[in-house]
């Protein structure tokens, strides 16, 4: 069973301020996603990274890959409160497997 | 592009009663789907995976005489929970794959707030 540990569960900072979410495994991923998720929907892909080592950037998000493939970051630069949300990251095994999801990190951004 | 649409938003039935959700995915062809579970404050637990033309496999724990999967076309699934219980209340997702990995990665429908009274 290929678990994924997601930290923090629980952030709120204030607005213009840095953060980084994490999200670890002893299991080798074949992607890693990272979702957003409003309450009563259903999760939105922000960005897939695939190979070991990657970095993504979506704005002010930046993404990135452990180069083995087991762990994955997401850092929020100047956060702002519109960025309030839960934030899932969800690893592939590969082929047409379901995912694996973190616990999730509920990120408040305070005005 | 990569649409799955899901029906019905909410849903109240009484206890015993069974509900049926549709998975729709509205402008590809998905031939595998997969159900998830969110309980409040909790992350996603993938329940099944629903394959075309084929049975449903079933992650550890998941009663398949319970939660009946049906995926009879490339572009619908339906999970029907019968003889639903309180315990059964919970937010259920699906989610497609559009053929292969592509840029769009997995693509979930809206999510379905089941409520057993």
């Amino acid at each position: 069973t290929q678990l994924l540990e997601q930290s923090p569960q629980f952030l709120s900072i204030q607005e213009g301020e840095n953060l980084t979410v994490y999200c670890n495994s002893s299991s080798v991923f074949s992607s890693l996603q990272w979702y957003r998720q409003e309450p009563g929907e259903g999760p939105v892909l922000l960005v897939t990274v695939v190979t070991g080592g990657e970095v993504k950037k979506l704005k002010r998000l930046t993404f990135q890959f452990g180069d083995a493939r087991k762990d994955s970051s997401l850092h929020i630069t100047a956060a702002q409160p519109g960025d309030t949300g839960l934030y899932l990251c969800a690893g592939a095994g590969g082929g047409a497997d379901g995912l694996t999801f973190g616990k999730g990190t509920h990120l408040i951004i305070q005005p | 592009g990569a649409v799955v649409s899901q029906h019905p938003s909410r849903v109240i039935c009484k206890s015993g009663t069974s509900v049926k959700i549709e998975c729709r995915s509205l402008d590809f062809q998905a031939t595998t789907m997969f159900w998830y579970r969110q309980f409040p404050k909790q992350s996603l637990m993938l329940m099944a995976t629903s394959n075309e033309g084929s049975k449903a496999t079933y992650e550890q724990g998941v009663e398949k005489d319970k939660f009946l999967i049906n995926h009879a076309s490339l572009t619908l699934s339906t999970l029907t929970v019968t003889s639903a219980h309180p315990e059964d209340s919970s937010f259920y997702i699906c989610s497609a794959l559009p053929g292969q990995l592509t840029n769009y990665g997995y693509t979930f429908g809206s999510g379905t707030r089941l409520t057993v009274v």
